[in-house]
């Protein structure tokens, strides 16, 4: 079964960083693409980034390009989202999410999510 | 990068059928036949419901279906339930190596 758990989300200051992991079990971790998922309290979903099969290549929505970096441990099963240069609009939960089909091109559909990590920017 | 355009809200009474739409632009669901919509419940982490313009995952009913013409894209819901009450996103792959959803849509079933 195709578990995804989400860490180190909390209270961090405008300005701030903070480095979001997802530990994956019940897959071949680098046999699939992963992303993050963010919805704000009371928001929609707002795609974030993604990491290719492999991680040749990653991906960025343009509200966190330049200050959002993602990446992964294939060794350990993990995705991490380093997130810098924090503001009050990134406040949301966090969801890692993939798309479970090995050898699939396309990233963009997931049908398995993380429970999710919440990430408040506030002074 | 915006966001495609889903209606805030509909309604519909048990054993109807609504459909959502999902309007976008000729580089993302004009463009592009990876087109997905999630249903998601209060407090549960969405669920996909349909991808690749109008395929069901193995599991989800038949009674969701999904098209698209142009740069629009829509849901329906057939015989409705209780349980279909949810908030519902479309999502599309776009020119720019990205993913947009839409903005959600409110389903309420009278």
């Amino acid at each position: 079964e195709v578990q995804l758990l989400e860490s180190g989300g909390g209270l961090v200051e405008p300005g701030g960083s903070l480095r979001l992991s997802c530990t994956a079990s019940g897959i071949t971790f680098g046999s699939h693409a992963m992303s993050w998922v963010r919805q704000a309290p009371g928001k929609g979903l707002e795609w974030v980034s993604t990491i290719s099969v492999g991680g040749g290549s990653t991906y960025y929505a343009d509200s966190v390009k330049g200050r959002f970096t993602i990446s992964s441990d294939n060794s350990k099963n993990m995705l991490f989202l380093q997130m810098n240069s924090l503001r009050a609009e990134d406040t949301a939960v966090y969801h890692c999410a993939m798309r479970y089909c090995a050898g699939c091109t396309y990233w963009g559909y997931f049908d398995f999510w993380g429970q999710g990590s919440l990430v408040t920017v506030s002074s | 990068q915006s966001a495609l355009t889903q209606p805030a809200s509909v309604s519909g009474s048990p054993g109807q059928s609504i459909t959502i739409s999902c309007t976008g632009t000729n580089s993302d669901i004009g463009a592009y036949s990876h087109v997905s919509w999630y249903q998601q419940h209060p407090g549960k982490v969405p669920k996909l419901l349909i991808y690749g313009v109008n395929i069901r995952p193995s599991g989800v009913s038949n009674r969701f279906s999904a098209s698209k013409s142009g740069h629009t894209a829509s849901l329906t819901i057939s015989g409705l339930q209780t349980e279909d009450e949810a908030d519902y996103y479309c999502s599309s792959y776009t020119s720019s190596t990205t993913l947009v959803f839409g903005g959600g849509t409110k389903l309420t079933v009278l």
